[in-house]
């Protein structure tokens, strides 16, 4: 069964700080896996997908199948990052749908 | 370019009414997903079309649940009778099939309230 776990659903901290929002998956084969993003009075927008392994915002995830993990990290936190934050995954190609995490709202403190 | 579309924003009604919500994709996407989204929740997929064949409706709910997507432009996605649980936020979304990956552009989703 396809299935994304986010443990924390609030994630406090200051700005400057390092940030790690943490994703784990549970899928049977090689997923795609994306972070997507909902900014206050936004609509949920991809922020970044594995396979394209890019920096966006100051932003990166490696995906870790040893541990099935695909945490999003950033090393210094800004308050504008402040937004609810989706892991998601996809399995194999085409235009499959997406499987979400619950989410994790990150707010950073200044 | 206005993304996807999608109305009414908000809507509230009484159980046992009926309600429907409109999606317009984006210009050329030819996949379109309906996502359920429940409070504190990710989005949850209903259906999803290619052009205008449904071939994914295994998550909807089909005796209170219907969609359409007549031409594989614009779809409908209706609940008749609405229940009280099925207040939630009811997002659309697009791709472009063929693509390499699977970037999905989001609507800003309706919000509704069953009273």
């Amino acid at each position: 069964a396809q299935r994304v776990t986010q443990p924390e659903k609030l994630l406090s901290v200051f700005k400057g700080a390092p940030v790690e929002l943490k994703c784990n998956y549970s899928y049977s084969g090689s997923p795609e896996l994306f972070w997507y993003v909902q900014y206050s009075r936004q609509r949920l927008q991809l922020l970044l997908r594995h396979i394209s392994r890019e920096s966006i915002k100051g932003f990166t995830a490696d995906l870790n199948k040893g541990e099935t993990s695909f945490h999003l990290k950033k090393p210094f936190a800004q308050e504008e990052d402040s937004a609810m934050y989706y892991c998601a995954l996809s399995g194999g190609s085409g235009n499959t749908p997406l499987v979400f995490g619950k989410g994790t709202r990150l707010s950073v403190i200044a | 370019e206005a993304g996807v579309v999608q109305s009414p924003r908000y809507k509230i009604i009484e159980k046992k009414q009926p309600v429907a919500f409109w999606c317009n994709p984006i210009s050329g996407h030819n996949t379109l997903y309906w996502y359920l989204q429940n409070l504190g929740q990710g989005p949850e997929l209903l259906i999803r079309y290619e052009n205008e064949e449904a071939v994914d409706d295994s998550q909807l709910p089909k005796d209170r649940f219907s969609a359409e997507r007549l031409k594989g432009v614009d779809s409908t996605l209706k609940i008749q009778p609405a229940e009280l649980g099925d207040s939630a936020v009811y997002l659309c979304a697009s791709s472009l099939a063929g693509a390499s990956y699977n970037e999905q552009f989001f609507g800003p989703g309706t919000r509704l309230t069953v009273l």
